[in-house]
């Protein structure tokens, strides 16, 4: 019973390729993210949906393009991936109560590597 | 700005108290939060105080805020070797939509 699943949890690719990693949350929460966590372990936010809709996006390549199918879901798809893009991307949802309460609840990661 | 700042490493012997500090800049901070990372692991919310109180106690965790000193510490009592982790303060803040900030996360080892 997961809260909140993300697939896969190793991606090793070459430079140049694109993928995808997948995010799902079973809490009924309306806002979901991606973070991305570097090698010393800095967390910095890319995205952030609120009922399928953008509500921030971060000064990132624009090779990130993230997609929220239903709110359920956001999905990140990275196109010709480069070495630095190597880091573990955290998906998390919150219950965006309203008051600038913002539990989030955290995937597992998925640890990227690129070569 | 919007920094978070905490000191990278804490070491303690089990069963003594661990005190881990953080500092921030912004002043439109509502919630402050204290997170919890084991390794291999995504962040697990330990608690969170309301930008206008000054302490909260939940079971062996203390928090302390110095609204005035911008400055947020978590303390473990009787600390044990699984609370072993990487411990991220954060902050929402007001005039940005409640985005959260993390601080860069200070690694505490507990020696038995």
């Amino acid at each position: 019973d997961t809260a909140v699943s993300q697939t896969p949890k190793y991606l090793v690719t070459q430079m140049g390729n694109d993928k995808s990693i997948k995010c799902e949350q079973n809490l009924g929460h309306d806002t979901m993210y991606w973070y991305k966590q570097d090698s010393k372990k800095f967390l910095k936010i890319m995205f952030s949906y609120n009922n399928k809709e953008l509500i921030i996006n971060e000064t990132v390549p624009n090779r990130f393009s993230p997609k929220s199918p239903d709110k359920a879901h956001l999905n990140l798809h990275i196109n010709s991936l480069e070495l630095g893009d190597s880091a573990v991307y955290f998906c998390a949802s919150s219950p965006r109560t309203g008051a600038f309460n913002e539990k989030l609840f955290f995937g597992s990661g998925t640890q990227l590597s690129v070569l | 700005g919007e920094d978070v700042e905490q000191s990278l490493f804490l070491s303690v012997r089990e069963g003594d108290s661990s005190v881990i500090n953080c500092t921030y800049t912004d002043s439109s901070s509502t919630y402050l939060y204290w997170y919890k990372q084991e390794p291999g692991a995504g962040l697990q919310l330990l608690t969170y105080i309301f930008s206008n109180m000054d302490m909260k106690q939940d079971q062996r965790l203390t928090v302390l805020l110095n609204k005035k000193d911008k400055h947020l510490s978590l303390r473990i009592a009787d600390t044990q070797t699984g609370d072993s982790a990487i411990y991220f303060c954060a902050e929402t803040l007001y005039n940005q939509g409640g985005k959260l900030i993390f601080g860069q996360g200070t690694e505490l080892s507990v020696k038995p």
